[in-house]
Order: C-alpha cells, then structure tokens, then sequence
C-alpha cells in the first residue's frame, strides 16, 4: 500500500520548536521527502531522507526516520512566522517507479 | 536557473467546457510528472513522462483526461469536458532522474 498519513493541524509558539509526524505504509519506500507550501505559492522541497538513514539534519530541520515503525518526523528548531504554512510528507517505492505518495499535509501555525 | 513554470495559475470554467493546462519543466529535466490535490486531500500522483514517452499514467483517472508531451519538452493536460469534481489544484514536476522532483505553482482549476 501506499498510504501516507499525517496530523492535519499544529499550532505553536515562535521560537518553541515544532515536530510535524508522518506515518506510511510502504514498507519498500527508498527516500523520503518533506515539502513546505505557503500560502499562495506552489510545493518547495524542503529535505530528504534516504531510507538507510535514521537522521538527516540540515539547518534548522532535523529529519528523523524510523524504519520498523514506518514513522518519519521533520523538526523545526527555533519556529518562525515564516515558518507558517502546509508540510507535506511524501514517500517513493522502491524500484524504477519515481511517483510520490504524499500525505494530506500538515497547516502549520507560528503564533506570537 | 528558472524553475517550473506553470500556465495559468488559475482558471475557472463551466462545466463540460475545455481547458488545458501548460507546465514548463526545468531545463534539461527528461522526467515530467503530473500531481492533483482536491479539496485540501492528499496530492496525487497522475502520471510521468520521461521524455516524451508515457512512463507511468496509472494515476489519471479516467479518460476525459489528457496528457502530452510532444518534443519532450513542455507538457499540456487537457480536461475535455470538465465535470464539477475535477476542481482542484494541478501541480507539474520536473527531475534529472527520479530523486529529486521540484514542482511548479500549480494551476487552480475552478469547474462551476
């Protein structure tokens, strides 16, 4: 299968950090992919995982992936307002099939 | 470098009229893929070309749909005639290989 699952809604507060959480299904998922849209623009590749890998950090975002659970989890450290927007998490399968299953993504609010 | 471009950014037409729907992918992209989102759902995957050629359509759903790429350059879906359910945003992607696939704006299409 190749469901993709993720909390619909999260609000915190700037500077807390924020944990977005994805859950999928496909247990031959090679890379894993968090995408950010704002409001009004399209879809930004925000980071990747490849699916050997428990942790990916770049920046203010730490990616962590548990395989055996299936759980992928993108962190924000230091939330901003510029931070405020829709993540979505997408899986691709293993093999020569390049098509993303994505979530239904995550609206992330940054509150004063 | 230019990013993918999409054409137009919003269109709202009756139903069973026509539209057509242009992306640009980045330059030197094979990899051409076709995305929907309706109503605040999951983005799903409709098809990929490579090229030209048809790689994967198993995701158009049904045949009022059309996709080309004719030079393996930019690509048309054309919806003919529309129906009320076809209202959502369509997202185009481009990649080198299949890693790493970078969206344009997507075209909000509105069917009344």
């Amino acid at each position: 299968g190749e469901d993709v699952e993720q909390s619909l809604f999260l609000s915190v507060r700037e500077g807390d950090s924020s944990v977005i959480n994805c859950t999928y299904t496909d247990s031959s998922s090679t890379y894993l992919y968090w995408y950010k849209q704002e409001p009004g623009a399209g879809l930004q590749l925000l980071t990747y995982i490849f699916s050997n890998m428990d942790m990916k950090q770049d920046q203010r975002l730490t990616v962590l992936l548990n395989k055996k659970d299936k759980h992928l989890s993108l962190r924000i450290a230091d939330t901003q307002t510029g931070d405020s927007a829709i993540y979505f998490c997408a899986e691709r399968a293993y093999g020569g099939d390049y098509k993303l299953s994505f979530g239904a993504g995550t609206t992330v609010t940054v509150r004063a | 470098e230019a990013g993918v471009t999409q054409f137009p950014s919003h269109s709202v037409i009756e139903k069973g009229q026509t539209v057509t729907l242009r992306c640009d992918p980045i330059s030197g992209h094979d990899n051409l893929y076709w995305y929907r989102r309706v109503m605040g759902k999951e983005i799903k995957f409709l098809l990929h070309f490579v090229k030209e050629s048809k790689q994967d359509e198993s995701g158009m759903p049904n045949n009022r749909f059309l996709a080309e790429r004719t030079g393996g350059t930019y690509s048309t879906l054309k919806v003919q005639p529309a129906e009320l359910e076809d209202s959502g945003v369509y997202f185009c992607a481009s990649s080198q290989r299949g890693t790493l696939q970078y969206f344009g704006p997507g075209t909000r299409l509105t069917v009344t």
